[in-house]
């Protein structure tokens, strides 16, 4: 069955860096495009980064380019998120989502991984 | 960025009754519409992708209607089971989501 676990998060002070590991199993992962989605604590749901099924392209939320970078790596089943200048409204619970197709356009989130809490706090 | 206003942001029902919670986008998205049913502390979980098509599993008390920019999610028959937030989402530009809906069980 399709498993996705996020790791990486955790407690950061702000303008640090942080990179968060999603490790995905039970589909072909190079065959699919693959999300992040983060939700703040008590609030709804911002879409934040894709990326196509071949690494070679993707997009980010206006809210984090320039500062997150969506990346993965097809023979590890990996795909990352490296933070950088984190600020107190990145705190939020990061969703790893799997799409169903390979393409940057590809934006129905049908798997959600659990989830990793970044809190950017002093 | 098409903006999604989703209502009412609570809403508090009866087991057995009916449900409705309307999704507008602030610009037409065809049926490029989906709903995520999200259980306190779980990830969310994809009910219903091009506005009308249930996934498979999901109860037949749901479902969902709409085009353009007005859509709706309907529960027929409210189970205790339905107690949760609920969120449309866009994906005919990006991705953006509305608000989210807390059904609470009277």
């Amino acid at each position: 069955q399709v498993q996705l676990v996020e790791s990486g998060g955790g407690v950061v002070q702000p303008g640090t860096s942080l990179r968060l590991s999603c490790a995905a199993s039970g589909f072909t992962f190079n065959n699919y495009g693959m999300h992040w989605v983060r939700q703040a604590p008590g609030k709804g749901l911002e879409w934040v980064a894709v990326i196509s099924d071949n690494g070679r392209n993707e997009n980010h939320a206006d809210s984090v380019k320039g500062r997150f970078t969506i990346s993965r790596d097809n023979y590890k089943n990996t795909v990352y998120l490296q933070m950088n200048s984190l600020r107190a409204e990145d705190t939020a619970v990061y969703y790893c989502v799997k799409t169903d197709c390979g393409g940057v356009d590809c934006r129905l989130l049908v798997f959600w991984g659990q989830g990793t809490l970044v809190t950017v706090s002093s | 960025d098409i903006q999604m206003t989703q209502s009412p942001s609570t809403l508090s029902a009866s087991v057995g009754g009916r449900v409705t919670i309307t999704c507008r986008a602030s610009q037409n998205v065809g049926r490029w519409l989906a709903w995520y049913q999200q259980k306190p502390g779980k990830a969310p979980n994809l009910l219903i992708q091009k506005a009308v098509d249930l996934e498979s599993g999901v109860p037949s008390r749901f479902s969902g209607s709409g085009s353009g920019t007005e859509f709706t999610l309907t529960i027929s028959s409210l189970q205790p089971d339905d107690s949760a937030a609920y969120y449309c989402q866009q994906y005919s530009s990006f991705s953006t989501f509305g608000q989210g809906t807390k059904v609470e069980i009277k």
